[in-house]
C-alpha cells in the first residue's frame, strides 16, 4: 500500500539556520502531496502542498518540491526561527482517499 | 473561528472502561476522521465517516467503534479500554471535495491505568 518515510528526528539547530526534512513516498499513480506542521499542545495545520509533478508548495517561508524522478518531498527553509519548533508531518493523498501520514520530524531550534 | 473541538484534553480511565471521545465541527463538513498519534509512529487512520450515519474502517479499527449520528458530530468509542490504547486521539474534518485540507482539533490524551 501507500507509504510515506520521513527522516529520523528529533532534529535540533540554531536560529538562522538552513533547514531540510527529507520525505519520500511509494504509491501507485501520482498522489498529492502535503506537509503539515502541528505546534506544541495544537493539532495539526496544513503547511503547504504540491498536487503534480515539479510543482513547489510554499507557505511562510517553507518550500518543497514534488519530485516524481525521486519519489520525494522534502521541507526546506532558508532561515529558521525559534517559533518554527515543532513537530512536520509530510502526507500524501490518492484520488479521493485517505490521508497517509509519515511518522512525523520533531524540529528544535535554538535562540 | 472555524474550528474542530474535542470536548476532553487530558483523559485518564481504567482498564476495561467504556470511553467516549466526543468531536463536534462548527464547518458543515462532510469528512470527519479519527486518528491517534504515536511516536515514531505518526498519525494512523482509525475511522472515518464520509456523511451522516456512515463510516469505514481505517488503518487499526480492532478495539474501537464510531458513531455519527448527526452530520457535525463523530465519537470514537472504546468499547473496553486496554493499556495499549493510551495515545493521543486526534479528529478532524474536511469538505467532501477538497478533503485535502483537514482541519483537526488540538487532540485528547488518553492514559489507560
Amino acid at each position: 500500500g501507500d507509504s510515506v518515510t520521513q527522516m529520523e528526528g528529533p532534529v535540533t539547530l540554531s536560529e538562522e539556520a538552513f533547514l531540510t526534512i527529507n520525505c519520500t513516498y511509494t504509491a501507485t499513480g501520482y498522489p498529492s502531496l502535503f506537509w503539515y506542521v502541528q505546534y506544541p499542545g495544537e493539532g495539526l495545520q496544513l503547511l503547504l502542498k504540491a498536487t503534480k509533478a515539479d510543482d513547489k508548495g510554499s507557505n511562510k517561508g517553507f518550500e518543497a518540491t514534488y519530485r516524481k524522478e525521486t519519489t520525494s518531498f522534502h521541507l526546506e527553509k532558508g532561515s529558521v526561527q525559534v517559533s518554527d519548533s515543532a513537530v512536520y508531518f509530510c502526507a500524501l493523498r490518492q484520488g479521493a482517499q485517505k490521508l497517509v501520514f509519515g511518522q512525523g520530524t520533531r524540529l528544535t531550534i535554538n535562540p | 473561528d472555524v474550528k474542530v473541538t474535542q470536548s476532553s484534553r487530558y483523559l485518564v480511565k481504567r482498564t476495561g472502561e467504556k470511553v467516549f471521545l466526543e468531536c463536534v465541527q462548527d464547518m458543515d463538513h462532510e469528512n470527519m476522521f479519527w486518528y491517534r498519534q504515536d511516536p515514531g509512529l505518526g498519525l494512523r487512520l482509525i475511522y472515518f465517516s464520509y456523511d451522516v450515519k456512515m463510516k469505514e474502517k481505517g488503518d487499526i479499527p480492532e478495539g474501537y467503534s464510531v458513531s455519527r449520528e448527526k452530520k457535525e458530530r463523530f465519537s470514537l468509542i472504546l468499547e473496553s479500554a486496554s493499556t495499549n490504547q493510551t495515545s493521543m486521539y486526534l479528529c478532524a474534518s474536511s469538505f467532501q471535495q477538497t478533503n485535502e485540507k483537514l482541519l483537526f482539533g488540538s487532540g485528547t490524551q488518553l492514559s489507560v491505568l
